[in-house]
């Protein structure tokens, strides 16, 4: 079965913090996709990555970085320099390969950016 | 395009009415979703159609029926709802791929309240 699991339930942090958000996920599949979303107050899930389960490269988009390590299962999400406009719940999700298939969502992680 | 648009924002229905969510995206995206989420929980998947069939059924009560009358509408129709049917009912499409997991774009959400 598929799992993902986000322990931090809720963060706060000064803004120009660096901040990571922690993802693990359990999966039996060999090739699966793990997402990262981002939901702020206005309720829309805003699309963040999505890396496919061959490709560990970790990957960066502007203040946003994301670390992909498979030998421990996990999908960090860092925000370099926090902004108030960071704030928001994080979500992340995996699916796998083969198409249409559920999302599972973790249960999200309350990150507040404090001014 | 890249926006999935839902009506209404907001919906406050009794036990005895009939209403319907609508969703539409112009992205040619060929799957589309329904999630509901209560509040601070992740999305829970509801319905996937494919190519304007139904292809996932999450065990969904018969209180909520999906339509998808083509390939950029998708409809929720809601009939004898209970207080706690009470949520956000989010939309979302993505490519529809028999072998990749594609990212879902999802919708601002109707936020519905069942009196």
């Amino acid at each position: 079965a598929q799992k993902v699991t986000q322990a931090q339930t809720e963060i706060s942090v000064v803004e120009k913090e660096d901040v990571t958000l922690d993802c693990v996920y359990e999966t039996r599949d060999t090739t699966y996709y793990l997402f990262w979303y981002k939901q702020p107050p206005s309720g829309e899930l805003v699309f963040l990555i999505r890396r496919n389960s061959f490709d560990e490269q970790n990957e960066i988009s502007g203040r946003y970085s994301w670390n992909f390590q498979k030998s421990t299962s996990s999908f960090n999400f860092t925000i370099t320099a926090s902004q108030v406009v960071d704030s928001a719940v994080y979500f992340c999700a995996l699916s796998e390969d083969s198409g249409n298939t559920p999302l599972v969502f973790g249960k999200g992680t309350r990150l507040s950016v404090i001014a | 395009d890249t926006e999935v648009t839902q009506t209404p924002k907001h919906l406050v229905m009794g036990m005895t009415n009939k209403k319907s969510l609508k969703c539409e995206q112009h992205m040619g995206h060929r799957a589309m979703y329904w999630y509901k989420q209560k509040a601070k929980k992740p999305p829970e998947l509801m319905f996937v159609y494919s190519y304007e069939k139904l292809s996932i059924n999450e065990s969904v009560p018969s209180r909520f029926s999906p339509e998808c009358p083509n390939s950029s509408l998708l409809n929720l129709h809601l009939h004898a709802l209970q207080p706690e049917d009470s949520a956000l009912y989010l939309c979302a499409s993505s490519q529809a791929d028999l072998t990749v997991a594609n990212e879902q774009f999802f919708g601002p959400g109707t936020r519905l309240t069942v009196l």
